[in-house]
């Protein structure tokens, strides 16, 4: 079991570019998840899917921000366009149903500069 | 909305020595879980410990245990026997019955001492 697999691990971009984070969770969890994490907000919930279909969305913050999950093993975040406000790393987690904790991506680091 | 607090934005141990990090919660629901994640330096986010609100008994796992207090909400970890490697970031994490979403405190950075 490779874990959830996130891509890429480091971005950086220029203000006003697209951003495209990726996500593999793994196999078999039918939960997906989208955290944000700074140093002034902590961990925030963007966005969750449940069997690929978006769940709540009220975590995201603006327009810019969209995911989706075309597949069980697939899901993307895009920022569109970026700001350096949206520095941050961002992570991805998975799980099956019932009450267990997730099990996380490595995360992406994204600069906007 | 639930909340998760942690008063705790520092703390340090010596090696071998044991520690406490505290958390409270507010939540009006009866049934949830409470959870401990431990974020390294390399920002991985490591699952330590999970404990069932309808369970009066506190888990363990190996050096870690909890200490789940109702009542008072309060979820605290203690660290047995801290080594190196136990320096991290450690985040307390509420699950709520009706959903899967998990909401975390601040954190509390954890700097053991040799």
């Amino acid at each position: 079991d490779a874990g959830v697999i996130q891509s890429p691990r480091h971005e950086v971009t220029e203000m006003g570019q697209e951003v495209t984070l990726r996500c593999k969770p793994i196999s078999g969890h039918d939960y997906l998840f989208w955290y944000r994490q700074t140093m002034m907000r902590g961990l925030e919930l963007l966005i969750y899917f449940n069997n690929n279909v978006p769940i709540d969305d009220s975590g995201m913050p603006e327009d810019r921000f969209s995911a989706k999950m075309p597949n069980a093993s697939f899901s993307t975040l895009k920022i569109q366009p970026s700001e350096p406000r949206d520095s941050a790393v961002y992570f991805c987690a998975s799980r099956v149903g019932g009450y267990y904790g997730y099990t996380f991506g490595s995360g992406t680091r994204l600069t906007v500069v | 909305a639930q909340t998760v607090t942690q008063s705790q934005p520092e703390m340090s141990v010596q090696e071998a020595e044991t520690v406490t990090l505290s958390c409270t919660y507010d939540t009006s629901e009866s049934d949830y879980y409470l959870f401990w994640y431990k974020q390294p330096p390399s920002r991985q986010m490591i699952l330590v410990i999970r404990q069932e609100a309808y369970k009066q008994q506190n888990a363990t796992e190996n050096r870690f245990s909890v200490n789940f207090q109702k009542a008072a909400k309060s979820f605290s970890l203690k660290i047995s026997d801290s080594q190196l490697g136990d320096a991290a970031m450690y985040f307390c994490a509420y699950m709520g019955g009706s959903n899967y979403k998990l909401t975390f405190g601040k954190g509390t950075l954890l700097t053991v001492n040799p």
